[in-house]
């Protein structure tokens, strides 16, 4: 099973909206990431969480907060977001290396998010 | 500060064309090189991984080839269908140890006209 899930797939939400975005994968991999993605630009990296701990951020406004509960499962918990932070959100995944080296990435079909 | 090009920005060709898509990067201390598909509005797809001390990778109709002294990579698509159609996005990896950031270019469009 080579699959990145994300939920959910579309998300409109207000400026003093809470909600979360959720990615899921079962392919044993320890490594998982968020990206922000705007139109007709590559993927921007946010977040990477390496055996369950944050390894890097991409000195993301706190309105963004990622929760990594276990090895298979990644939240971006998002708050009092501003219309810029529209985009769509996509999480990956990979295996790290025996040597601090990582592997092929595998992405999830994203999430759009409108903030309004 | 690693950064990666993509020639040409779009790029149409009429079915059953053989195309080359390119990419160039500053900084030839990477660690692999990685081609995706990306289809409007979803995620990313991997197509082909290579990694440093390989020359090339292929699958399907699909051959990528990686030269890191001069900085380069190409990705070959034999016989083109218009399912092809998509944005095709290089990205390189830091050299073992220094991480796991991805830097990607801004990606070549292609149309494939049945």
């Amino acid at each position: 099973d080579t699959e990145v899930t994300q939920t959910p797939k579309h998300l409109v939400m207000g400026m003093t909206n809470k909600k979360s975005l959720k990615c899921e994968q079962h392919m044993g991999h320890r490594a998982m990431y968020w990206y922000k993605q705007k139109a007709k630009k590559p993927p921007e990296l946010m977040f990477v969480y390496s055996y369950e701990k944050l390894s890097i951020n991409e000195s993301v406004p706190s309105r963004f907060s990622p929760e990594c509960p276990n090895s298979s499962l990644l939240n971006l918990h998002l708050h009092a977001l501003q219309p810029e932070d529209s985009a769509l959100y996509l999480c990956a995944s990979s295996q790290p290396g025996l040597a601090g080296d990582y592997n092929e990435q595998f992405f999830g079909p994203g999430t759009r998010l409108t903030v309004l | 500060k690693q950064e990666v090009t993509q020639i040409p920005a779009a790029l149409s060709v009429p079915e059953g064309e053989n195309l080359v898509l390119n990419c160039s990067f500053t900084d030839s201390a990477i660690y692999n090189l990685q081609w995706f598909r990306q289809d409007p509005g979803k995620g990313l797809t991997s197509l082909l991984l290579i990694q440093s001390s390989q020359r090339e990778q292929t699958s399907g109709r699909l051959n990528a080839s990686l030269d890191k002294s001069s900085g380069r990579s190409t990705l070959y698509i034999a016989a083109s269908q218009p399912g092809d159609s998509a944005t095709y996005l290089c990205a390189v990896r830091p050299r073992k140890g220094s991480g796991s950031r991805l830097t990607f270019g801004e990606g070549t469009q292609l149309t494939v006209n049945p």
